[in-house]
């Protein structure tokens, strides 16, 4: 699976957009990106994933490069329920890849009121 | 909630002691994930299960072993217990044997301390 690089943390304000950046450089061509979120000490929690297009949901906004080397999650309107750990994970996804998920250390993003 | 059933959610043993871990997956769900959480090592796959039989194995110590039943609820054996095995075990499911849908469900965790 193709290493990701978040940064270790960010702020936001709340009711303002959260960008969060991933770089994938050595993804290759039938990996996606997939990002989950962990609030403090619960399960982690899907949010979006996608190939090659721009993906959205009812939770965020998936912005993938052409080159597919780096992708944004956006959380359009944060809140404070939103300070979580944010992780971008790269993987084959359907058709095969029997196996789990490899979390990084992902982002720390912090909603301030 | 995720649909994701985990027992206990606390766990409290001494070093060298047996410990079992129970999930229940969503309803329907035929794959069943184990992971460890410590606070230096992050989110550590350990094993899947895919409708009985063991689909992929990640970092799972030989004192650790699963198994998934026919109903398909799963269970994490911890053995010969070591401080070290102090963490949070999350338990995830999903539909298919792979990532087709691209969505894994974590339950809530069962905490293990070792002292």
């Amino acid at each position: 699976d193709a290493k990701t690089t978040q940064p270790t943390s960010m702020d936001c304000a709340e009711g303002r957009a959260a960008n969060l950046p991933c770089n994938h450089s050595t993804i290759s061509g039938n990996e996606y990106v997939y990002w989950y979120r962990q609030i403090h000490s619960q399960g982690p929690q899907y949010i979006i994933h996608g190939l090659k297009n721009n993906e959205t949901n009812e939770m965020a906004s998936l912005i993938i490069t052409e080159d597919r080397k780096s992708s944004t999650l956006i959380l359009p309107h944060a809140t404070l329920r939103d300070t979580a750990v944010y992780y971008c994970i790269v993987r084959v996804g359907s058709g095969g890849g029997a196996d789990g998920l490899t979390f990084g250390k992902g982002t720390h993003l912090i909603i301030q009121p | 909630d995720s649909g994701v059933t985990q027992t206990p959610k606390h766990l409290i043993t001494a070093t060298g002691q047996r410990v079992t871990l129970r999930c229940s997956p969503r309803s329907g769900d035929l794959s069943v994930y184990w992971y460890q959480q410590s606070l230096d090592q992050g989110l550590q796959f350990l094993i899947q299960y895919y409708n009985g039989e063991e689909r992929a194995k990640g970092n799972i110590l030989e004192r650790f072993s699963a198994q998934q039943f026919p109903d398909l609820h799963s269970e994490l054996n911890l053995s010969s217990l070591e401080l070290g095995d102090s963490a949070l075990y999350f338990c995830a499911s999903s539909v298919a044997s792979g990532l087709e849908t691209g969505e894994l469900f974590f339950g809530e965790g069962s905490r293990l301390t070792v002292l």
